[in-house]
């Protein structure tokens, strides 16, 4: 299986400073032909389910602000957060869909306010 | 406006079985592959199962397989999850998942329900 480990664990940020939760896969996810990395990244906020952000590891969601940026390739990825809004606290999922059928997501990351 | 809402989730005893569903409204059921994802109490998300527009293929994660058993009904506009065997483990709140326009091969999931939990305890 491939796994998905994301880093770090936990973080706590300021309001209107940076964020960024890193994303590593055990195997490329990018697949030349479409020239795409099948990743994708999901907010949780406390007691709602998970919601698609970020999809082809770059692509933002329709309605997603534009303070979340995904970026990487290949095995490493980032979300980004530019400047920290209140409502951003949730934790945070990558998942893989190049392994299709077997579909895996990150342990997940924790963002807070410092 | 696309909704999927989750249903049927008990205490069952170990051992035990239970169907859960999900009902589906605001998009056509047989235009998406469909997949139920899990998360148990405080942990992260586990994908467990997805089956394909036409119901034609189903896939499962090895954590469940041939225990639990995926299916839709498109008249009834709802997907189903047969879960068999129950383990203490299977204890989670159970989602159901929309997969985007693209089929198969681009499985990140757009839409996703409220959730029903399962315990399984004695």
């Amino acid at each position: 299986d491939i796994v998905m480990t994301q880093s770090p664990d936990s973080l706590a940020v300021s309001l209107g400073e940076r964020a960024t939760i890193n994303c590593k896969s055990s195997q490329s996810v990018f697949y030349s032909p479409t020239n795409k990395n099948y990743l994708a990244w999901y907010q949780q906020k406390p007691g709602q389910p998970p919601k698609l952000i970020i999809y082809w590891a770059s692509t933002r969601e329709s309605g997603v602000p534009d303070r979340f940026t995904g970026g990487g390739s290949g095995t490493d990825f980032t979300l980004t957060i530019s400047s920290l809004q209140a409502e951003d606290v949730a934790v945070y999922y990558c998942q893989q869909y190049y392994y299709a059928p077997s579909l895996t997501f990150g342990q997940g990351t924790r963002l807070e306010i410092k | 406006q696309v909704q999927l809402v989750e249903s049927g989730g008990d205490l069952v005893r170990p051992g035990g079985s239970l169907t859960i569903s999900c009902a589906l409204s605001g998009f056509t059921l047989s235009d998406y592959y469909m997949s139920w994802i899990r998360q148990a109490p405080g942990k992260g998300l586990e994908w467990i199962s997805f089956i394909s527009s036409n119901g034609g293929t189903k896939h499962y994660a090895d954590s469940v397989k041939g225990r639990f058993s995926i299916s839709r009904d498109h008249s009834k506009n709802s997907l189903y999850l047969q879960m068999n065997s129950l383990r203490a483990e299977d204890t989670a709140v159970y989602y159901c998942a929309r997969g985007s326009a693209g089929g198969q091969w681009e499985l990140y999931f757009d839409t996703w329900g409220q959730g029903t939990l399962v315990t399984v305890s004695s």
